[in-house]
């Protein structure tokens, strides 16, 4: 079965720092990984896309990276804001054309000033 | 920019009744989503929709039912809700780019 899992659970960091958040698979055959972020009492929105031939994306001060060999990811925050307060939820799709990516149960992050 | 809207951003229910959420979007998508999301366990899949009329059971689809008679309109219904129905429900559509677009969400409380 397809698994998605994300460490850590839960992460608080003062407001500048840097911090890295992980997501290892097991999908395959594997097609693309996106991290979402959802904001307190709203929907997930999409961050970055990551497919099998990318290593490295940024968006801003959020920077994803991908492993394909080891079926792994992470997502680096630089310089926290507060506004990065949210939960982190990635996301992998197989190939196939399946209509169901697998999620995983996300990391929720609160950055204190 | 794609818009999904929920009916309901709050809503309080009684055991028993019969609720229906509605969720619209503006983007012409094909593919529309029903999710539950609780602490801890992360966005479950309750049903979801790929053209007019076509409905498939998601992870989670007892004690729900869906109906989707336009292409803009997926509705969750809960036959009989339950206090364990308790949740966020997000509805999302998928572009052909495979990206879902989430709607903001419905709270809902079944005491």
């Amino acid at each position: 079965k397809n698994q998605v899992e994300q460490s850590p659970q839960s992460l608080i960091i003062l407001e500048g720092k840097n911090c890295t958040l992980q997501c290892n698979y097991t999908v395959s055959p594997f097609s693309n990984l996106r991290w979402y972020k959802q904001d307190t009492g709203r929907g997930p929105v999409s961050l970055t896309i990551m497919t099998f031939s990318e290593n490295t994306k940024s968006n801003g001060r959020y920077t994803a990276t991908l492993d394909a060999d080891t079926k792994q990811s992470s997502l680096h925050i630089t310089a926290s804001q507060l506004s990065d307060s949210a939960s982190y939820i990635c996301v992998v799709r197989e190939t196939g054309g399946s209509y169901i990516p697998t999620f995983g149960r996300g990391t929720s992050l609160i950055v204190h000033p | 920019d794609v818009k999904v809207t929920q009916s309901s951003r709050y809503l309080v229910k009684r055991t028993g009744e019969k609720v229906f959420l509605e969720c619209v979007q503006d983007m012409d998508h094909e593919n529309m989503f029903w999710y539950r999301q609780d602490p801890g366990l992360g966005l479950r899949l309750i049903y979801f929709s790929y053209d007019v009329k076509m409905k498939e059971k998601g992870d989670i689809p007892e004690g729900y039912s869906v109906s989707r008679e336009k292409k803009e309109r997926f509705s969750l219904i809960l036959e009989s809700a339950s206090t364990n129905q308790t949740s966020m429900y997000l509805c999302a559509s998928r572009d052909s780019y495979y990206e879902q677009y989430f709607g903001p969400g419905t709270r809902l409380t079944v005491t």
